[in-house]
Order: structure tokens, then C-alpha cells, then sequence
């Protein structure tokens, strides 16, 4: 069965920072995709990665996967009040899409 | 603007009562799915439709049905809701799966409890 594993669950940060948030997964696949859902709100998609060594950037977020680590990363460079949310990644096999239990961001001034 | 709607936004029912969640997209998208999200369960694929007339099961499809009768509509139906449907339910569209164009746009979801 497919598992996904996201760490840390939560992740209290500086402004200004820089942190990384990883997504296992149990499974080979090589379709993975990352959310925001900010509270209250509903899923954002942010990156769709659909090959090994893929590598994804928008503005101070950047994404990659290693298939062969069964790995994703979700990069945060320089981190903004703004980008205080839950991220999600997911992990499609054979359309049976799984998600990780989410990481809850918070930016602190 | 392109969107996904959903409606009702909030349902209150009781159990055993028969009620559909209509989805909507006007984005001329193959592929439709939906997720339940639930504290401590995260988020669960229920159903998903490759395109019209196909339709298949997700993590979760048990009191679930759905339909795929035109490519813009994706209903989801609980014949017989039961208290353990008290969720809050996402419906999303992207124009492909397995591409490069598979990003997907969710819908604001709906809040539904079950009595």
C-alpha cells in the first residue's frame, strides 16, 4: 500500500530563514504534486513534478524529487509572513492519489 | 473565470437521507476527482473520472457514487449518509493525468455533517 510521510508536521520559523520540508513515500512513482490550503481555505496546487530529478521554483519555494529515494523536498528560502499555511504533498500511483498528513508553516517576524 | 464550483458550500442532514454535491468546472477538463478531509485523516480520494463515462474508485469510494455523464459536471451522491460522512468534501479538475497539464484546481469545498 502506498504510504506517504511528510516532516516535520509542523514548523515554526523566523522571517528571513530558510527551511526544508520532506515528503517519503513507499512506492515507486514518479508523480508527485505539492499543496497549499491555507486555513479555512481550500488546496492551492504548486508544483506538479513528474520525473526523477525534477526541480520546480516559484519565488521563495522550490520543489524537487528523487524517485530513486522515494523523496521529495519542498525548499524555503527567505521565508515570508505570507507563506504561512499547510503544504501537502501527494503522490499519485496508477491515479490512486495518496497525501502526506501536511505541514503546518508558520512565519514568525 | 475559470473555477470550480461546488455546491451546496454547507449541509446539515440527517442519516439516511439522500443528498448530492453537485461539481462544476469550466475549464473544459478531463480528469475530476474527489477528496474528503477529515482532522487526524487528512486528505482521502474518493472517486475520480479519467473523462466522461469513466469513472473509477479512490482511497475511500464505500457510500459513495458518482456519475460522468458530461465532461463539466462531477456529482458525488450519498444514497444513505451516515454520521461517519460528516466531512469536509474538495472537488478538483485538471485537463490531464499523466502530463504535463495536470495541475488541479480545487473547488472551496463543502461542509457536510451528518446527523
Amino acid at each position: 500500500e502506498l504510504k506517504v510521510e511528510q516532516n516535520p508536521l509542523f514548523l515554526s520559523m523566523q522571517e528571513g530563514k530558510n527551511y526544508t520540508i520532506y515528503c517519503n513515500y513507499s512506492t515507486t512513482s514518479d508523480r508527485l504534486y505539492w499543496y497549499r490550503q491555507d486555513p479555512g481555505k481550500s488546496l492551492e496546487s504548486l508544483f506538479v513534478l513528474l520525473s526523477n530529478g525534477a526541480v520546480k521554483q516559484e519565488g521563495r519555494l522550490m520543489a524537487s524529487l528523487d524517485t530513486k529515494a522515494r523523496l521529495s523536498t519542498l525548499h524555503i528560502t527567505a521565508a515570508v509572513h505570507d507563506l504561512s499555511a499547510t503544504y501537502f504533498c501527494a503522490v499519485d500511483l496508477n491515479n490512486d492519489m495518496r497525501f502526506g498528513a501536511g505541514t503546518r508553516l508558520t512565519v514568525k517576524p | 473565470e475559470a473555477q470550480v464550483t461546488q455546491n451546496p458550500r454547507y449541509l446539515i442532514t440527517v442519516t439516511g437521507k439522500k443528498l448530492t454535491v453537485t461539481c462544476s468546472q469550466n475549464m473544459n477538463h478531463e480528469y475530476m476527482s474527489w477528496y474528503r478531509q477529515d482532522p487526524g485523516l487528512g486528505l482521502r480520494q474518493i472517486y475520480y473520472s479519467m473523462n466522461v463515462e469513466v469513472t473509477d474508485k479512490g482511497d475511500v469510494p464505500e457510500g459513495y457514487k458518482v456519475s460522468r455523464k458530461e465532461k463539466r459536471n462531477f456529482p458525488l451522491i450519498l444514497e444513505s449518509p451516515s454520521p461517519n460522512q460528516t466531512s469536509l468534501y474538495f472537488c478538483a479538475s485538471s485537463f490531464q493525468r499523466g502530463g504535463p497539464r495536470e495541475t488541479q484546481y480545487f473547488g472551496p469545498g463543502t461542509r457536510l455533517l451528518v446527523l
